[in-house]
């Protein structure tokens, strides 16, 4: 979910537990999606993405909901696993900008207990 | 293949100093921008580039410029540094706005 201030939402999860973690997104005119890993001291990291024509998306081990009519995503991550820890970011990018333009949710971090 | 590369990684200023953060990509994107991100927050946009000469402001563009005169490099500066500007900098490239690749970020300190 998002949050405002300096404390970032956090979900603690099982090793080998699903995970979902949501995002609500702003602009109902955006039309790409996409999901972020972001480990201590790195950048960014692509995980999944969506388009707005699409509902659902599935990778290797993760799976992207995207719900436009509450302008809701979920990333659902299956059998969580200790590397899984990071803090996941949501980025949108508004149909009417063409420029690369994400823009990007505060973020969820992740702890997975073994 | 690098990817995205930025330099330097860790730099510390005064106040009032200027720098230039590299940037430099060999994917061939069009796509490049700049974010900063405080802690515990999400990445804010500063300054984007959809090609070699077009620059573009973002969501917190004042006291950083940029040009961009190749496809692979887009440099961020900061004019006159200000304990505000104290973050986390990120350099993204993308091919059309997708699936935007970031480099390793560049820790900055204004004192």
């Amino acid at each position: 979910g998002e949050s405002v201030g300096l404390h970032l939402p956090t979900l603690s999860v099982q090793e080998g537990d699903n995970s979902i973690i949501n995002c609500a997104y702003s602009n109902s005119a955006s039309d790409y999606f996409i999901w972020y890993k972001q480990e201590s001291g790195k950048g960014p990291q692509f995980i999944i993405d969506i388009r707005s024509n699409m509902d659902k998306r599935q990778g290797q081990r993760v799976t992207v909901l995207l719900n436009k009519t509450v302008k809701h995503l979920s990333l659902q991550i299956a059998a969580t696993q200790p590397g899984d820890s990071a803090v996941y970011f949501c980025a949108e990018r508004a149909v009417y900008n063409q420029g690369g333009k994400l823009i990007f949710g505060q973020g969820t971090e992740l702890s997975v207990k073994p | 293949n690098a990817g995205v590369t930025q330099t330097p990684k860790f730099q510390v200023l005064k106040t009032g100093q200027s720098m230039t953060l590299q940037c430099a990509q060999d994917m061939n994107h069009e796509y490049m921008s700049w974010y900063r991100q405080d802690p515990g927050m999400g990445l804010r946009l500063i300054h984007y580039s959809v090609g070699a000469g077009i620059t573009d402001q973002g969501e917190v563009p004042n006291g950083y410029n940029v040009s961009r005169s190749t496809t692979e490099d887009f440099p961020l500066r900061l004019l006159s540094a200000a304990p505000s500007q104290t973050s986390v900098y990120f350099c993204a490239s993308s091919f059309q706005g997708l699936n935007a690749f970031f480099g390793q970020g560049t820790r900055l300190t204004v004192v």
